[in-house]
């Protein structure tokens, strides 16, 4: 089983570059998740897709976009990169009737 | 308001107890959780608490969930070395038929041989 998958593990962007981040998962969940972590802030929620065809913002979703492409696939896009967005993103998902949601290994991205 | 609030280190001796202490906004919260990340990975949960339970037991896991204080806590008996990752306390909003999870800052536990 292979859970939350996600491409690419590492990526090094110059400021101003795009890059596509994929996710996805074979458990049929309908929920998906993009999240940021960065050191003593914790998770925070950029973008959340409830179900196939729908997104919604989370906290800090500027800089951002995302696509819902099926019910396995949510990919998080960055149209133009800046420093600040140097983080690691981890992608989940949840089935929305059961309690744990599964995250992926995460992807180490640096914009210099 | 959203909002999940943790201390950001504790350091305890192997073989004690460590308890961390998390504190959120919404009352309206489902679930709550706690999730371990380890160096270089990704999370997993280690367990979860409905909101209208105060206690669940797993094992060496100890969680006490105060609803009128909106306080939640993780309590690890008999602390070892492989227990030293950090320790997400996260909660589950319903927006609506939509589940948006807020996680904390992160707890770093390490532990001393």
């Amino acid at each position: 089983n292979a859970g939350v998958t996600q491409t690419p593990k590492f990526q090094v962007l110059k400021t101003g570059q795009s890059m596509t981040l994929q996710c996805a998962q074979d458990m049929n969940h309908n929920s998906m998740y993009w999240y940021r972590q960065d050191p003593g802030m914790g998770l925070r929620l950029i973008y959340y897709s409830a179900s196939e065809g729908t997104t919604d913002k989370g906290e800090v979703p500027n800089g951002y976009n995302v696509s819902r492409l099926n019910k396995r696939e949510f990919s998080l896009r960055l149209e133009s990169a800046a420093p600040s967005q140097t983080s690691v993103y981890f992608c989940a998902s949840k089935r929305q009737i059961e309690a744990e949601a599964f995250f992926g290994q995460g992807t180490r991205l640096t914009v210099v | 308001g959203e909002d999940v609030e943790q201390s950001l280190f504790l350091s305890v001796r192997e073989g004690d107890s460590s308890v961390i202490n998390c504190t959120y906004t919404d009352s309206s919260s489902t679930y709550l959780y706690w999730y371990k990340q380890e160096p270089g990975a990704g999370l997993q949960l280690l367990t979860y608490i409905f909101s209208n339970m105060d206690m669940k037991q797993d094992q060496r896991l100890t969680v006490l969930l105060n609803k009128k204080d909106k306080h939640l806590s993780l309590r690890i008996a008999d602390t070892q070395t492989g227990d030293s990752a950090i320790y997400f306390c996260a909660e589950c909003l319903d927006t609506s038929g939509t589940y948006k999870y807020i996680f904390g800052t992160g707890t770093r536990l390490k532990v001393l041989a």
